[in-house]
């Protein structure tokens, strides 16, 4: 049974970086690609990135700059950074499982995780 | 690249049909077969209805179908039931540069 569970700091001032994980467990985080997707409190979802475990990545142009994301093939996680964070960053952030490689369809998700930023 | 459009709302009584578009461009919905439909009931991770235009998931019910033409991508919902009531998401890939866009939501309501 495919499961991912986000985890990391739920408040994050302004200025500084957003770092949460993603645990992968029931399949090989080798056999998919992994994204990061973002939903503001009361809007609509947002596409942040994907990661393969080869390294490969592809980013959301208008996040590109200030995204890094990365895997752990020993402990089945990968990670997503964000750097600069305003309040315009505040949001629940899924993990999820690409169902194809090049395909925009998500068939797995994390339960999400919010974070806010705030002084 | 803009979002996707979706209407903000749609309705429709038990046991009808209801479709939600989603319109894009030349690049992303009209450029490849791969749209995406999620359903989201609040307070909960999207879930997967549709697949590359009209291909379900496991699970699905067949009530729910989707299609395409040109740069509109559309999710038919038929036989409405009250447990159908949520938001409804779409999704495009947009090539290489960008891999999922979405669209900005529809609420759809079972009077």
């Amino acid at each position: 049974q495919v499961q991912l569970q986000e985890s990391g700091p739920g408040l994050v001032k302004p200025s500084e970086t957003l770092s949460l994980t993603c645990t992968v467990s029931g399949v090989s985080i080798r056999s998919h690609y992994w994204s990061w997707i973002r939903q503001p409190p009361g809007k609509g979802l947002e596409w942040i990135g994907c990661i393969y475990f080869t390294g490969s990545i592809n980013y959301n142009p208008s996040l590109r700059s200030r995204v890094n994301l990365s895997v752990d093939t020993s402990k089945n996680q990968f990670s997503l950074k964000l750097l600069s964070v305003t309040a315009a960053d505040t949001a629940v952030y899924y993990c999820a499982r690409h169902l194809k490689v090049g395909d925009s369809s998500f068939d797995y998700w994390g339960q999400g995780t919010l974070v806010t930023v705030s002084s | 690249q803009s979002a996707l459009t979706q209407p903000p709302s749609a309705s429709g009584s038990p046991g009808q049909s209801v479709t939600i578009s989603c319109t894009g461009t030349s690049s992303d919905v009209g450029a490849y077969n791969y749209v995406s439909w999620y359903q989201q009931y609040p307070g909960k991770a999207p879930k997967l209805m549709i697949y590359e235009v009209n291909k379900r998931p496991s699970g699905v019910p067949d009530r729910f179908s989707g299609s395409k033409s040109g740069n509109t991508a559309s999710l038919t919902v038929s036989g409405l039931q009250a447990e159908d009531e949520a938001d409804y998401y779409c999704t495009s890939y947009a090539g290489s540069n960008n891999w999922a866009l979405f669209g900005g939501g529809t609420k759809l309501t079972v009077l």
